[in-house]
């Protein structure tokens, strides 16, 4: 039973390229989130997606970072014309159901990560 | 505004010593907390969680978390550690929505 799955784990970008960031969920699983983490920080909550759509947008900055979680293949982290400040790790997690988190289906089961180092 | 503070970067133990992490919460109702461990190029492994009930709560791999309302607190402790427990470990909460809050972290080093 495969976890959640990340590729690539290591990415290095240098300013202004585009980085985009893989996202496989457990099986079984139509939720999904994206974390991030900058050095030194606790990971910060930026999307949640359901299939074809996005849920929660909330957390993630205005510009140049879009996500996505097509009805086929992964869910998508893009950022585009990346700058040095976006270098962090970014997380997926998934789980079967949304926003109940009383029930122990609920519970975001998370990725390894992608670490995007940005030169 | 809802947080979690970790206030421990870095823990050092010695193999079979006991261990507790700490992890203070801040939250006005009673809010959903977990600990995860994430051992190097691994993702986050869920641990145990605490949703209401009985405030002591035993996870996998012999650890337990006591929820302390009247501290804020949700700590993580082992009787004996283990070489294999050496990881970074994650406490977080939720006032009940997808939004985990999480601390930065506390990395634990086991010596022999």
């Amino acid at each position: 039973n495969a976890g959640v799955m990340q590729n690539p784990r290591h990415l290095v970008r240098r300013r202004g390229q585009e980085a985009r960031l893989r996202c496989s969920p457990m099986k079984g699983h139509s939720h999904v989130y994206w974390y991030r983490q900058l050095p030194e920080e606790g990971l910060k909550f930026m999307v949640y997606l359901q299939k074809e759509n996005i849920i929660d947008e909330s957390g993630m900055p205005k510009e140049r970072f879009s996500a996505e979680f097509p009805k086929e293949g992964p869910s998508i982290l893009r950022i585009q014309q990346v700058v040095r400040g976006d270098s962090a790790a970014y997380f997926c997690a998934s789980s079967p159901r949304g926003s109940d988190v009383q029930s122990s289906t609920d519970t975001q089961y998370f990725g390894p990560g992608t670490r995007l180092t940005v030169l | 505004a809802q947080s979690v503070t970790q206030p421990d970067i870095h823990i050092t133990v010695s193999e079979g010593a006991s261990l507790e992490l700490r992890c203070n919460y801040s939250y006005g109702a009673t809010p959903y907390l977990f600990w995860y461990v994430q051992s190097p190029g691994q993702g986050l492994q869920l641990l145990l969680k605490y949703f209401s009930g009985d405030t002591l709560v035993q996870g996998i791999k012999g650890f337990e978390a006591e929820f302390k309302r009247s501290q804020s607190s949700f700590n993580l402790r082992k009787p004996s550690v283990h070489w294999s427990d050496a990881a970074e470990y994650f406490c977080a909460s939720t006032s009940g929505t997808y939004k985990y809050i999480f601390g930065t972290g506390t990395r634990l080093k086991v010596l022999a």
